[in-house]
């Protein structure tokens, strides 16, 4: 059975501090990762990752795949109140499913 | 405007009754997906589709019925309402990739509540 798992469940966090968020997943067929950022509605897509070692980058959010780990960190520098909101990590299996962590909600406190 | 839609937004029902969740893209992707999400769970996956008149199990498809007649809906029936499906539900779709497909992009939700 394909599993992700998140964390840490939540964090609450000063407005300028760095965050760290983690994923490890155990799939089978693994073709990529992807983060997710959801507010009061849809999840909306922040990055998808298929290489390892390699940095994808989006303002103050970047986040890296380490294969041979089998985890993935999501880090935001500089946070705001804006960035309040659960992260979601999600692995790409064969026959394009997604298994999805359970989140992690991030609160930024000004 | 292009984009993914969910309908209702939110719908109260009873046990027993039978009730359709209804899911439309305009972008004429290939996939498109179901996805509940309770809180202890996350998202999972009821089922999914690769194209019209193909559709999949996905992790958790007892006591739902899907139907993809048109490439660009994707409707979602649950039979015979229980409790324990009170949640909120999700669409999205996808385009296929050469090594794994587009990201998939979500609809705003359904919220049923079951009594």
């Amino acid at each position: 059975e394909d599993k992700v798992v998140q964390s840490p469940l939540s964090l609450v966090v000063h407005e300028g501090d760095t965050v760290t968020l983690n994923c490890s997943y155990e799939v089978t067929n693994f073709r990529s990762l992807l983060w997710y950022k959801q507010e009061k509605k849809a999840p909306t897509f922040l990055f998808m990752l298929t290489s390892s070692g390699i940095e994808k980058k989006s303002g103050r959010l970047s986040s890296i795949l380490d294969k041979k780990e089998l985890s993935s960190i999501l880090n935001i520098t500089a946070t705001q109140t804006g960035d309040s909101a659960i992260y979601l990590c999600a692995v790409e299996t064969s026959g394009s499913r997604l298994t999805f962590g359970e989140g992690t909600q991030l609160t930024v406190n000004p | 405007d292009a984009g993914i839609t969910q309908s209702p937004r939110y719908k109260i029902t009873e046990t027993g009754r039978q009730v359709t969740l209804m899911c439309h893209q305009t972008w004429s992707h290939s996939y498109m997906f179901w996805y509940r999400q309770d809180l202890g769970h996350g998202l999972r996956l009821i089922y999914y589709s690769a194209a019209a008149d193909i559709t999949d199990k996905g992790e958790v498809p007892d006591g739902y019925v899907v139907s993809r007649s048109k490439t660009e809906n994707f409707p979602l029936t649950l039979e015979s309402a229980t409790r324990s499906q009170t949640s909120v539900y999700f669409c999205a779709s996808s385009e296929i990739g050469t090594y794994s497909n587009q990201p998939q992009h979500f609809g705003d939700g359904t919220r049923l509540s079951i009594l």
